[in-house]
């Protein structure tokens, strides 16, 4: 029972380096969500995905990329990383976009430096 | 303006006694999904229960319930005989189902620090 599974758990960067995060599901959703999660703010939408090969952005999705190459799969990428996105990150996914709830990843924890 | 109000960043109850985290929502939509998580230390989301805006009666799981009043646009979640496992971050949530543009997103509030004494 994998669910959504995130890689990887911690990462630590310095101003400028550029990364991807990986999350997965196993459970054939057609929804996926990338959020950041801050002190204080709650959990904002970066980038979300409605299908294989389709994404959106969400409310804060400056200095992000994704792809949703396989349906299973949506990452998240940093180009060019800033201090201001230290975060814990969370990837989720869902069946439809109606009553169905998120299922969560176990979060990603960033730090940059 | 934000979808998801939640007033209350912290909340202290003590253990055994009902608590009621409150949470106000902004839509238009006629119809929509409201959601509540529950984060505990360990980080991971915990989904609790879930209310429709068309659902004539309030959600109700186990020891969660969600006090839904549709005209006020307000989903207070309400932990009865709340235990000391019960501490946690609460989060209100809800999605729009009819609006094309933002269809699928979940929108989330700033959450509520649930804190149970013994």
């Amino acid at each position: 029972n994998a669910g959504v599974t995130q890689t990887p758990k911690f990462r630590v960067l310095k101003t400028g380096q550029s990364m991807t995060l990986l999350c997965a599901q196993d459970m054939n959703h057609e929804y996926m969500y990338w959020y950041r999660q801050d002190p204080g703010m709650g959990l904002r939408l970066i980038h979300y995905s409605v299908g294989e090969g389709t994404t959106a952005k969400g409310e804060v999705p400056d200095g992000y990329n994704v792809s949703r190459l396989k349906k299973q799969n949506f990452l998240l990428g940093l180009e060019s990383a800033a201090p201001s996105q230290t975060s814990v990150y969370f990837c989720a996914s869902s069946r439809d976009a109606t009553n169905e709830k998120l299922f969560f990843g176990s979060g990603t924890q960033l730090s940059v430096l | 303006a934000q979808k998801i109000t939640q007033t209350q960043p912290g909340m202290f109850v003590q253990e055994k006694e009902a608590v009621t985290l409150d949470c106000t929502y902004d839509t238009s939509d006629p119809s929509y999904g409201l959601f509540w998580y529950k984060q505990p230390s360990s980080g991971e989301m915990i989904f609790l229960i879930y209310q429709g805006s068309y659902d004539q009666q309030n959600a109700t799981e186990g020891r969660y319930s969600l006090n839904f009043q549709k005209a006020r646009k307000s989903a207070n979640l309400v932990i009865s005989a709340s235990q000391l496992g019960d501490s946690a971050m609460y989060f209100c949530a809800m999605r729009e189902h009819t609006r094309g543009s933002t269809l699928g997103r979940l929108y989330f509030g700033r959450g509520t620090q649930l804190t149970v004494w013994p």
